[in-house]
């Protein structure tokens, strides 16, 4: 069974601050994508980022970067000097490698960037 | 260019009527999949289409009946529904293979009265 586990449900931050938002997973795969995904008040989720379990390398996408560990089933992601255009909920996701490639969801994160 | 299009984006209906949500997808993706997100719960996997074929259904009462005509299409036809199945709907597609992520659209917004 697979399991996404964002233990934060809301953060509020003030704008240009920097911000994690934490993503545990279980999984009895050995191999195993992750992903990040942004929804914005519009509704719809916005893909951010894909990660293969066999590439712990760390990403970073302009403000945006990911932080994968293996070792700890952590797949961390942080917007470093948030704008209020960040306000959104996220969510980390989880799925096989092979057959099902369904996501599972974690609850997600609310985050509030105050201006 | 919208990738995934969903229609409509709000519907009220009352427990009796029946409805179908549309979902078309314009990324030549072979799979396609319905999500159910709630207040209460997660996103939860409602269906999943492959190549037009159901290979899977999360326990999904009947009271929803999907159908995907071709793999650029998805319904998802709603009848006797509860107001407990008041959520957003959305629909997913991905390519299948080698690139796993799915694209959402922005989903229908149900209301049971």
């Amino acid at each position: 069974a697979q399991k996404v586990t964002q233990a934060q449900t809301e953060i509020s931050v003030v704008e240009k601050e920097d911000v994690t938002l934490d993503c545990v997973y279980e999984t009895r795969d050995t191999t195993y994508y992750l992903f990040w995904y942004k929804q914005p008040p519009s509704g719809e989720l916005v893909f951010l980022i894909r990660r293969n379990s066999f590439d712990e390398q760390n990403e970073i996408s302009g403000r945006y970067s990911w932080n994968f560990q293996k070792s700890t089933s952590s797949f961390n992601f942080t917007i470093t000097a948030s704008q209020v255009v960040d306000s959104a909920v996220y969510f980390c996701a989880l799925s096989m490698d092979t057959g099902r490639r369904a996501l599972t969801f974690g609850s997600g994160t609310r985050l509030q960037v105050q201006p | 260019e919208t990738g995934v299009t969903q229609t409509p984006r709000h519907l009220v209906m009352g427990m009796t009527n029946k409805k179908s949500l549309k979902c078309e997808q314009h990324l030549g993706h072979n799979a396609m999949y319905w999500y159910k997100q709630s207040a209460k719960k997660p996103l939860e996997l409602m269906f999943v289409y492959n190549f037009k074929e159901q290979t899977e259904n999360n326990s999904v009462p009947s009271r929803f009946s999907p159908e995907c005509p071709n793999s650029s299409h998805l319904f998802l036809h709603l009848h006797t529904l509860q107001p407990e199945d008041s959520a957003l709907y959305l629909c997913a597609s991905s390519h299948g293979r080698d690139r796993v992520e799915a694209f959402f659209g922005q989903g229908t917004r149900l209301t049971v009265v």
